[in-house]
């Protein structure tokens, strides 16, 4: 089994609402990534959790507040979004690190900030 | 910072032909690079996986190869399909879990 599943498809929230993304594998795989893609640019890397610690923050703003209760699982808590971060999240995950971690993609979370 | 380019950004052939991308990085110390497809609006599916150490890698109609020193890579996609009509992107990781993606080409098969 090679899938990455995430829920919602699709968000639609107001600026004020508080939202999660959630992201779920069971691959055995030990890091996950939140990736963000805005319509015809290829992804940017938000977030990279390994060993359930957060390893890498691409310097996002704190609205996003990513979160890994568990090795399978990985959510994106969103608060007070402004319209520019509508866009497609997509989460991945991978075996370890270095030269063998073949990433693999879920399907994405199309977000819609009114 | 590594910067990745692909080119061209759009193609378009018809049915049976085959055709080659091409993937541009600046800094030759990867780990790793990977090739995906993205159909519009969907996540991205692996299509191969090439390590530093090798130069190139096989899955059915597809080769990619890989030229560390030169910063490039190529994807050969052999007997073309309308089915292969989707946006190509090449991924470099010189980490080992930051991955940095080229702006991808638009590919259309004509039947």
């Amino acid at each position: 089994d090679t899938e990455v599943t995430q829920t919602p498809k699709h968000l639609v929230m107001g600026m004020t609402n508080k939202k999660s993304l959630k992201c779920e594998q069971h691959m055995g795989h030990r890091a996950m990534y939140w990736y963000k893609q805005k319509a015809k640019k290829p992804p940017e890397l938000m977030f990279v959790y390994s060993y359930e610690k957060l390893s890498i923050n691409e310097s996002v703003p704190s609205r996003f507040s990513p979160e890994c209760p568990n090795s399978s699982l990985l959510n994106l808590h969103l608060h007070a979004l402004q319209p520019e971060d509508s866009a497609l999240y997509l989460c991945a995950s991978s075996q370890t690190q270095g030269r063998h971690n073949e990433q693999f993609f879920g399907p994405g979370t199309r977000l819609t900030v009114l | 910072k590594q910067e990745v380019t692909q080119i061209p950004a759009a193609l378009s052939v018809p049915e049976g032909e085959n055709l080659v991308l091409n993937c541009s990085f600046t800094d030759s110390a990867i780990y790793n690079l990977q090739w995906f497809r993205q159909d519009p609006g969907k996540g991205l599916t692996s299509l191969l996986l090439i390590q530093s150490s090798q130069r190139e890698q096989t899955s059915g109609r597809l080769n990619a190869s890989l030229d560390k020193s030169s910063g490039r890579s190529t994807l050969y996609i052999a007997a073309s399909q309308p089915g292969d009509s989707a946006t190509y992107l090449c991924a470099v990781s010189n980490t080992g879990n930051q991955f940095y993606f080229g702006t991808g080409t638009s590919l259309t098969v004509i039947p």
